[in-house]
């Protein structure tokens, strides 16, 4: 069964940073596609970041684009976003998703979500 | 630029049935896409890829009552037999070159 448990959020201080974790089980993980997906609160769902199954190819959304960074380590079966100069903005639950393949596709998985909240 | 637009809302009445749309941007109709589904106070759940010949992959445990279908640039999730649990935001997604994810704005299924 695939499984995916972010963890990491809680209450930061505009212009501060948090990093969150993605730990991932039940599937072959360095062959698929991560994903990083919000939804602040009482709106629709926002890609935020990818990453490819080796990390060769990452992608972001313009809205976070030079703030926030995408990582993962396949030994540990996880994935991370580092996120910097945080903004009342990125205020939202934080979704790891799985990819449906190695680089460019659908998401095919779900995490429960980690919620951020930046204010002061 | 690759852009999703799906209608804010929909309803229906139990046992009945209902068709969600999905518009791909202008040039981009070839893309395939994602159905997500979304119930109150949950995680997305993934439902299904779908083609742009119409052929689609469900998700694990996703009932026969859920289909997809498409016609040019227009994709369509079909939800019959529709019950009480179906109430929810229902998201499509695509994706581009060089990992890149898209989401349609999100419609909110009532079920009457």
């Amino acid at each position: 069964e695939v499984q995916l448990v972010e963890s990491g959020g809680g209450l930061v201080q505009p212009g501060r940073s948090l990093r969150l974790s993605c730990a991932a089980s039940g599937f072959t993980f360095d062959d698929y596609a991560m994903h990083w997906v919000r939804q602040a609160p009482g709106k629709g769902l926002e890609w935020v970041s990818g990453i490819s199954w080796n990390s060769g190819s990452i992608g972001y959304a313009d809205s976070v684009k030079g703030r926030f960074t995408i990582s993962r380590d396949n030994a540990k079966n996880s994935l991370y976003l580092q996120m910097n100069s945080l903004r009342a903005e990125d205020t939202a639950l934080y979704y790891c998703a799985k990819g449906g393949c190695g680089g460019d596709c659908y998401i095919d998985y779900w995490g429960q979500g980690t919620l951020v909240t930046v204010s002061s | 630029q690759l852009v999703l637009t799906q209608s804010p809302s929909a309803s229906a009445s139990l046992g009945a049935s209902v068709k969600l749309t999905c518009t791909l941007s202008s040039g981009h109709s070839s893309y395939a896409i994602a159905w997500h589904q979304q119930q109150p106070e949950k995680g997305p759940r993934y439902l299904m890829k779908l083609n742009s010949d119409g052929s689609h992959s469900k998700g694990d445990g996703i009932p026969d009552r859920f289909s997809g279908s498409s016609s040019g640039a227009e994709r369509y999730l079909t939800i019959s037999s529709l019950q009480s649990e179906d109430e929810a935001d229902y998201y499509c997604q695509t994706w581009g070159t060089g990992i890149r994810g898209v989401f349609g704005g999100g419609t909110k299924l009532t079920v009457l």
